[in-house]
């Protein structure tokens, strides 16, 4: 299995400019979690899906952000405009919520800059 | 707020000797609590979990301890390796009937010195 795939590995923008990360996740999972990872505030879970649907935003930070997940493959999390505050990891991570199932598995981040 | 709390950001310990690293939550309505470990350029990886019903679960060198009236946890690491520097994270979650969603603290920075 080739894991959570994230891409891409490091972004470089201006402040102002529209930056879309993009998330594969593990095959059969049904459900995606966007966090995002400072040194202030650790991990904070942005968004997460449950069977291609949105569950729960009320951790994105502004209207700036939006996640989508078209199919059970794909996502992407968008922010437009950038801010230069926007810097930090960003993380996808997948698991199969069947019951109690909190073991996630994290794909290798997007180390996104904004300049 | 942090509901998940990590409150030494780094932690030295010398090869071979015991790696103690601490949580403390606010929410009550946590029932599941996980440790996960991460590497530099890598994504946070699964270590171990324990849920309310116990007080402590052990896997090899890995055991975590609960307190639940404490609202503490601890993961203790037992001949600690080099190979166990990393970013440890300590996370929670409370069911909500759909997926498990997590909420993790700020990591504490393991160096195991020779």
């Amino acid at each position: 299995d080739a894991g959570v795939i994230q891409s891409p590995r490091h972004e470089v923008t201006e402040m102002g400019q529209e930056v879309t990360l993009r998330c594969k996740p593990i095959s059969g999972h049904n459900s995606l979690f966007w966090y995002r990872q400072t040194m202030m505030r650790g991990l904070e879970l942005l968004i997460y899906f449950n069977n291609n649907v949105p569950i729960d935003d009320s951790g994105m930070p502004e209207d700036r952000f939006s996640a989508k997940m078209p199919n059970a493959s794909f996502s992407t999390l968008k922010i437009q405009p950038s801010e230069p505050r926007d810097s930090a990891v960003y993380f996808c991570a997948s698991s199969y919520a069947w019951g109690r199932n909190e073991k996630l598995f994290f794909g290798s981040g997007t180390q996104l800059s904004v300049l | 707020d942090q509901q998940v709390k990590q409150n030494s950001p780094s932690l030295s310990v010398q090869e071979g000797r015991i790696s103690i690293l601490n949580c403390d939550y606010t929410n009550s309505m946590f029932d599941y609590f996980l440790w996960y470990k991460k590497y530099p350029a890598e994504g946070p990886t699964f270590l171990i979990s324990i849920s309310s019903i116990k007080d402590k679960n052990e896997d090899g060198r890995f055991t975590v301890f609960l307190n639940k009236s404490a609202k503490h946890l601890s993961l203790h690491i037992v001949p600690s390796q080099p190979g166990d520097s990393a970013v440890y994270f300590c996370a929670a979650s409370a069911y909500s009937g759909t997926a498990s969603k997590l909420t993790f603290g700020t990591g504490t920075r393991l160096q195991v010195t020779l």
